[in-house]
């Protein structure tokens, strides 16, 4: 149990383009879902933490109106990257957090690429 | 506010030798420690977790790790290494039953035959 899923498993895109990434819970119900970013060789670092139905909480220095969250279930959050740019370019990862569990669930990743 | 040290960025080790892959850790709280494991454009394989039960705890592959309360540290063990182990290990602690994980940089494991 506790698989996460992504889709797209990775993506190529113009600059301007916007991009959509999916992050799914399969076999339970995740009330907060993270995004991190990971470049090439350097660690993880959280982006924002979302809450079904409410707005997501963004950590320092990312963007709002340009990595839109969107937590609309349970099982559910989705990562926009708004008119995307060659430095956007990185490795998206979601996990969820079920509930008592004590540890994050993390998803296989999404590799962006904007040209 | 939590962090977590892990002081070699890289290490290197030959086939059927130990690994010893270090990390320390800051945290007002008890807290819970986690080791996972990426592989080259892989996501994150949980190794094994500390959430205050025993110190010494034991993860997949033959990996552990113990928990040492007065060394603020969460070294990860194996006994033998596996060409397979050559990967990124990340040492991540957070508060018991808290959401904020805090990530180290990771070390790389290389695993030379």
């Amino acid at each position: 149990g506790a698989v996460v899923s992504q889709h797209p498993s990775w993506v190529i895109c113009k600059s301007g383009t916007s991009v959509k990434i999916e992050c799914r819970s399969l076999d339970f119900q995740a009330t907060t879902m993270f995004w991190y970013r990971q470049f090439p060789k350097q660690s993880l670092m959280l982006m924002a933490t979302s809450n079904e139905g409410s707005k997501a909480t963004y950590e320092q220095g990312v963007e709002k109106d340009k990595f839109l969250i969107n937590h609309a279930s349970l099982t559910l959050s989705t990562l926009t990257v708004t008119s995307a740019h060659p430095e956007d370019s990185s490795f998206y990862i979601c996990s969820a957090d079920r509930t008592a569990a004590a540890e994050q669930f993390f998803g296989p990743g999404t590799r962006l690429t904007v040209l | 506010a939590q962090s977590v040290t892990q002081l070699d960025s890289h290490v290197s080790v030959s086939e059927g030798t130990p690994v010893l892959l270090r990390c320390n850790y800051s945290s007002s709280y008890s807290p819970s420690l986690f080791w996972y494991v990426q592989h080259p454009n892989k996501g994150l394989q949980l190794l094994l977790k500390y959430t205050s039960a025993a110190t010494l705890v034991k993860g997949i592959n033959g990996f552990e790790a113990e928990f040492k309360k007065s060394e603020t540290s969460f070294h990860l063990t194996k006994p033998s290494a596996h060409m397979s182990d050559a990967a990124e290990y990340f040492c991540v602690v957070t508060e018991p039953y808290g959401q904020n994980f805090v990530f180290g940089p990771g070390t790389r494991l290389s695993v030379l035959p």
